[in-house]
C-alpha cells in the first residue's frame, strides 16, 4: 500500500459525458501528478501540481482539466469523452517539487468509454 | 529534452535465470534514473534510482541496475528470476530541479517455471 488513494476504482459512462477522478497523496506530500496509461500509448504524463498551484503540464488534452484542494487532494476532470479516452489513470505523490523525488503511485482509476 | 528506450517490450527468463532488462536514456545534463514495477491492476511501485551518488544502485526484491554514462544505459538486474518478479518494468528519466519525469513504454518479465 503506497499510501496514495484513488477513487473511484472503476467508472465507466458514455461519449459526450464529464467524470471527476479523485486523488488523495501520502500524509505529508506536497506534489500531485496525474498520469493515462492505455495500451496503445503507454504511461503518459498529464499534470503536475505541488501545494495547490500548477507545476508542469504533458500531454493532457483541453478536454481535460485538474486541480489541487487545499487539504492537497486533487481532482481530473475528464469532458467530452471519447472512445480513446478509455484507459488506466492513475495518480502519483512526492514529497517536493520532483526532480529525484520518489513518486508514489495509487492504484488507479479504470475508465471505460462507451 | 529528455528520453528512455527499453529495449524489448516483452522478456522472458526461466525461473533461477538472470534478469537482464535494458534501459538506455538521453539527457542534455546529468540525469537522475528510476525503476518502477507493475503487478497485474497495480500502481507503479519504485524499485530503484540513481541520484548520481554509487553508479551501483541496489533496489528491493533484489534488483540492482548500473549506471554507465559512456553508454547511456540503466539496465536493470536480477541474479535469479522468482515467479514473483513476472510484471511490468518502466525505466524512468529526469534532469532533475522541476523538470516532469519521463517513461519508457515498459517491458513485460515472464518468468517460466
Amino acid at each position: 500500500d503506497s499510501g496514495v488513494t484513488q477513487t473511484p476504482k472503476h467508472l465507466i459512462t458514455a461519449t459526450g459525458q464529464r467524470v471527476t477522478l479523485r486523488c488523495s497523496p501520502r500524509s505529508g506530500d506536497l506534489s500531485v501528478y496525474w498520469y493515462q496509461q492505455s495500451l496503445d500509448q503507454g504511461l503518459q504524463f498529464l499534470i503536475q501540481y505541488y501545494n495547490g498551484e500548477e507545476r508542469a503540464k504533458g500531454n493532457i488534452l483541453e478536454r481535460f482539466s485538474a486541480q489541487q484542494f487545499p487539504d492537497l487532494h486533487s481532482e481530473l476532470n475528464l469532458s467530452s469523452l471519447e472512445l480513446g479516452d478509455s484507459a488506466l489513470y492513475f495518480c502519483a505523490s512526492s514529497v517536493d517539487k520532483g526532480g529525484s523525488d520518489t513518486q508514489y503511485f495509487g492504484p488507479g482509476t479504470r475508465l471505460t468509454v462507451l | 529534452a529528455q528520453s528512455v528506450t527499453q529495449l524489448g517490450s516483452h522478456v522472458s527468463v526461466s525461473e533461477g535465470a538472470l534478469v537482464l532488462l535494458r534501459c538506455n536514456y538521453s539527457s542534455s545534463v546529468p540525469p537522475y534514473l528510476f525503476w518502477y514495477v507493475q503487478y497485474p491492476n497495480q500502481g507503479l511501485q519504485l524499485l530503484l534510482k540513481y541520484t548520481s551518488a554509487a553508479t551501483l544502485v541496489k533496489g528491493i526484491n533484489g534488483f540492482e541496475a548500473e549506471f554507465k554514462k559512456s553508454e547511456t544505459s540503466f539496465h536493470l538486474t536480477k541474479p535469479s528470476a522468482h515467479m514473483s518478479d513476472a510484471a511490468e518494468y518502466f525505466c524512468a528519466v529526469t534532469s532533475g530541479g522541476y523538470q516532469k519525469v519521463t517513461f519508457g513504454t515498459g517491458t513485460k518479465l515472464q518468468v517460466i517455471p
